[in-house]
């Protein structure tokens, strides 16, 4: 069975523009889970995605926003972007989250988007 | 309210030496525990999880750890380091059956490193 698959791998992009990432949840999962990575901050959830429905959002600004396909792939996208959007960007897919259920909780990561803003 | 703490930031061993890597959790609720490896320039990978069956869990590449409730504790051990086993390591959690759907919430993070 396929992993979580990120496009871009690798972004550069300048202040004031804006990125849309990709990502491909593992076949039959139906939840995408999407994470910032950084060196000061380390890892902070950005959104959750299942059935097209965001149902849980972390502590972002509304310039980071994402939606997700009736297949389950899903996009995020951040506006104006600034010098500490920087990062490394972190999909993740479930089956079920929130269900009692070890695995139906266990995320599977993607490789990661590194997104480089100048 | 959750949240994780892993005790040491870097942590270096010998090759054959035990490894111990620290995590305390906070949780409101009964909890998932997750610890995750890192890579250079790669995603996370899965070493073990307690989801509340066993408390002594055993995962990938003779990693395990024990789950303690009167401490909070989720510490990860393995008998002895390979070189191989030099990464990042992330302690998560996340509520179980709760209402934070999708959402792990990481300790921030503890850098293995194996000397020869």
């Amino acid at each position: 069975k396929a992993g979580v698959t990120q496009t871009p791998r690798y972004l550069i992009k300048t202040r004031g523009q804006q990125v849309t990432l990709s990502c491909s949840p593992i076949s039959g999962h139906r939840s995408v889970s999407w994470y910032q990575q950084t060196p000061g901050q380390g890892l902070q959830f950005l959104f959750e995605y299942f059935s097209e429905t965001q149902r849980n959002k972390g502590n972002f600004p509304g310039r980071f926003s994402g939606r997700q396909f009736s297949n389950s792939r899903s996009e995020m996208n951040v506006s104006t972007l600034e010098l500490g959007d920087s990062a490394l960007y972190l999909c993740a897919s479930s089956l079920y989250p929130g269900r009692t259920g070890g695995e139906s909780n266990e995320q599977f990561f993607g490789p990661g988007t590194r997104l480089t803003v100048l | 309210a959750q949240s994780v703490t892993q005790l040491g930031s870097h942590v270096s061993v010998s090759e054959g030496a035990l490894v111990l890597l620290r995590c305390n959790y906070s949780s409101s609720v009964p909890p998932y525990l997750f610890w995750y490896v890192q890579y250079p320039n790669q995603g996370l990978q899965l070493l073990l999880k307690y989801t509340s069956a066993a408390t002594l869990v055993k995962g990938i590449n003779g990693f395990e750890a024990e789950f303690k409730k009167s401490e909070t504790s989720f510490h990860l051990t393995k008998p002895s380091a390979h070189m191989s086993d030099a990464a990042e390591y992330f302690c998560a959690v996340s509520e179980a059956g709760g209402t934070s759907y999708g959402k792990l919430t990481f300790g921030q993070g503890t850098i293995l490193t194996v000397h020869p």
